[in-house]
């Protein structure tokens, strides 16, 4: 049962344009979504993240969208810079055992590369 | 701030041989998380500790995995003995909210 999916394995984009990675969830308990970012021979490093209670995240050049009804969210990267290029997981965290941190349940990921 | 350490790297085994990976989260993180990686998917959870109690193991192969994390700090996972499906990236986190810090992993090679 994938509740969060990644449906593109791979995006190509050009260095100064935009890079929009989407990711789908089916779980409606999911309050709060993470977007990570790994590079090869490296753990994932957190990005952005985004709260059910919004609509949309900005840091920098990355903005978090969430479209609730649709259970989707993208992230977009605005300009994209070759130093972009890397696997981006989106994930949300479920709460267990009483805690209110429990385990992150990722997609499968998507490979993102900039072109200079 | 250090971050989340793991050794080893790389490791390299035959089937049925044993293999055990450390860990030492980001200080005062009580929680800490280790996750497997196969390639082409995301990490998926193995097993999950709240200090040095085990809040989450259900995808935990019980049989061939063990975890364990004494006096609430550090952590080992062991596999034994090691299938040829058990090759993949092993992730340690560690967390004090919803955002989780990575180590850089463990690839697990088993021939």
């Amino acid at each position: 049962d994938q509740q969060v999916k990644q449906n593109s394995p791979s995006l190509s984009v050009q260095e100064g344009r935009i890079s929009i990675l989407n990711c789908d969830y089916t779980n409606s308990m999911f309050d709060y979504f993470l977007w990570y970012k790994k590079y090869p021979a490296e753990g994932p490093t957190f990005l952005i993240s985004i709260s059910s209670i919004k609509d949309k995240n900005e840091d920098g050049r990355f903005t978090v969208f969430l479209n609730k009804s649709a259970k989707h969210l993208s992230l977009h990267i605005v300009p994209s810079q070759p130093g972009d290029s890397a696997v981006y997981f989106c994930a949300a965290p479920s709460n267990a055992g009483g805690t209110s941190y429990g385990k992150l349940t990722f997609g499968q990921g998507t490979i993102l590369t900039v072109h200079p | 701030e250090a971050g989340v350490a793991q050794s080893p790297r790389y490791k390299i085994i035959e089937k049925r041989q044993s293999v055990a990976f450390w860990c030492n989260p980001i200080s005062g993180h009580a929680t800490l998380y280790w996750y497997q990686q196969i390639l082409g998917q995301g990490p998926k959870l193995l097993i999950q500790f709240q200090n040095n109690g085990v809040v989450d193991d259900s995808q935990l192969p019980k049989d061939r995995f063990s975890a364990e994390r004494l006096k609430g700090v550090d952590s080992t996972l062991k596999i034994q003995p090691a299938k040829l499906e058990d090759s993949a990236v092993y992730l340690c986190a560690s967390s004090l909210d919803r955002s989780q810090f990575f180590g850089p992993g463990t690839r697990l090679t088993v021939l």
